[in-house]
């Protein structure tokens, strides 16, 4: 089955400056890669994804990267306030094709912490 | 308002005390799927149902049980808890398959076995 390495699992920065969290994925057929955020008590909330045929995703200040080759994926908030202070979770999936599975498997989270 | 609802939202029970989560959706949603958040593991797929009368395995499925008999609802059923299924657990929903259609969660549902 698929497995995905998150890092860093805690993550500090100072506000403004840029946060990077990196995936790495083992299956070759996984295809779709989505990022959830959650805030402290709150339930997991998709908040970007994106899909093996682009290499990158901007939805304001937030961006995805994939490098398929490498089997790598990357999440880069710029510009952070402190409300992006929360756990990110990076997950994987085959496109799912019609027929077999069609589950989900995630990294284990990384504390991102805004400092003022 | 659309959403997904879990109940109880916070439970403790005894070991081998059958009981069930229920999750239900009201967005006539085909996926439904059950996570489990424990500290350092992250989330963990337990079950999930790509349509009415049709369930698959995720990562973690071992002493747990699904049903989906209608599409609203998707409840997880553990027939002998044991403490190390104490975790917080999500239900989630979404059109139709999770590569092509955002995933919706529920609150949650703390559960802890003594």
């Amino acid at each position: 089955g698929e497995n995905v390495e998150q890092h860093p699992s805690t993550l500090s920065v100072q506000e403004g400056d840029s946060a990077v969290i990196k995936c790495t994925y083992s299956d070759s057929a996984s295809n779709y890669f989505p990022w959830y955020k959650q805030e402290l008590g709150k339930r997991p909330q998709l908040i970007i994804d994106i899909r093996s045929n682009v290499g990158e995703k901007k939805d304001q200040r937030i961006a995805v990267t994939l490098n398929k080759t490498a089997k790598h994926f990357s999440l880069h908030i710029t510009e952070t306030q402190p409300e992006d202070s929360a756990v990110y979770f990076c997950a994987a999936t085959p496109l799912y094709s019609g027929g077999g599975a069609d589950g989900l498997t995630f990294g284990k989270g990384t504390h991102l912490i805004i400092q003022p | 308002e659309a959403q997904v609802t879990q109940n109880p939202r916070y439970l403790i029970t005894v070991t081998g005390k059958k009981l069930t989560v229920t999750c239900s959706q009201n967005m006539n949603h085909e996926y439904m799927s059950w996570y489990r958040q424990d500290p350092g593991l992250g989330l963990r797929q337990i079950y999930y149902s790509m349509n009415v009368e049709v369930t698959d395995k995720g990562d973690v499925p071992e002493g747990y049980k699904v049903s989906r008999k209608e599409k609203r609802n998707f409840p997880l059923i553990l027939e002998s808890p044991s403490p190390n299924q104490t975790s917080l657990y999500f239900c989630a929903s979404s059109f139709r398959y999770i590569s092509a259609y955002e995933q919706y969660f529920g609150p949650g549902t703390r559960l802890t076995v003594t």
